[in-house]
């Protein structure tokens, strides 16, 4: 009841193209679904946020759709640009610790 | 934005020997810091969870004399990898979250130990 299924394991996009990675729980508790971007090498930063109580959330080229009663939220990348190239990481947390629970990542290629 | 720093970014050491890994809210006070694991190609594995001045809670399979966790301020907590072995060979990443940030972790950018 603690994971978060996310899918692909991969992806690849044309530059241009729109980028879509799923993201699923159990845990109705959850009150917080962020989405990470991580580079080779590098930690994971911050992409976008959502709360459950609103259905989507959009920062520039960034959207988080998400659907309570389905228990399911989407990352979607317009424009997808080769410098997306990255691999994406779901999360949903709990409580007042937000210890994370993460999703396997998603390896997103943008080709140009 | 919040900024983490984590120091070293890479470290090679022998087998047997002590390495610590340091990481910094800049910025912020961190009530909370997290150090995690991450194998390649994996998710991020959360190892413990440390509130500042109290002792760090380890997930469950992480042992605690191995993985020496210090959050001694608001702005610095340490992980020690005691008796290092090449099986420890990882990527280590540490977050910190503060009040007022609405609980949004922040990520350091890294450390990659090689244990030889």
């Amino acid at each position: 009841q603690q994971q978060v299924k996310q899918s692909p394991q991969s992806l690849i996009v044309q530059k241009g193209g729109i980028s879509i990675i799923n993201c699923a729980y159990e845990n109705t508790a959850f009150d917080y679904f962020p989405w990470y971007q991580q580079f080779p090498g590098k930690g994971p930063a911050l992409l976008i946020a959502i709360r459950p109580d609103v259905s989507e959330k959009k920062e520039g080229r960034f959207t988080i759709s998400f659907n309570k009663s389905a228990k399911q939220f989407s990352l979607h990348i317009m424009d997808s640009q080769p410098g997306d190239s990255a691999t994406y990481f779901c999360a949903a947390s709990r409580g007042s610790n937000y210890q994370l629970i993460w999703g396997a990542g998603t390896k997103l290629i943008i080709k140009p | 934005g919040a900024v983490v720093s984590q120091h070293p970014s890479w470290v090679i050491c022998k087998s047997g020997t002590s390495v610590k890994i340091e990481c910094r809210s800049l910025d912020f006070q961190a009530t909370t810091m997290f150090w995690y694991r991450q194998f390649p190609k994996q998710s991020l594995m959360l190892m413990a969870t440390s509130n500042e001045g109290s002792k760090a809670t380890y997930e469950q399979g992480v042992e605690k004399d191995k993985f020496l966790i210090n959050h001694a301020s608001l702005t610095l907590s340490t992980l020690t990898v005691t008796s290092a072995h090449p099986e420890d060979s990882s990527f280590y990443i540490c977050s910190a979250k503060g009040q007022g940030l609405r609980g949004i972790q922040y990520f350091g950018a890294g450390t990659r130990l090689s244990v030889l």
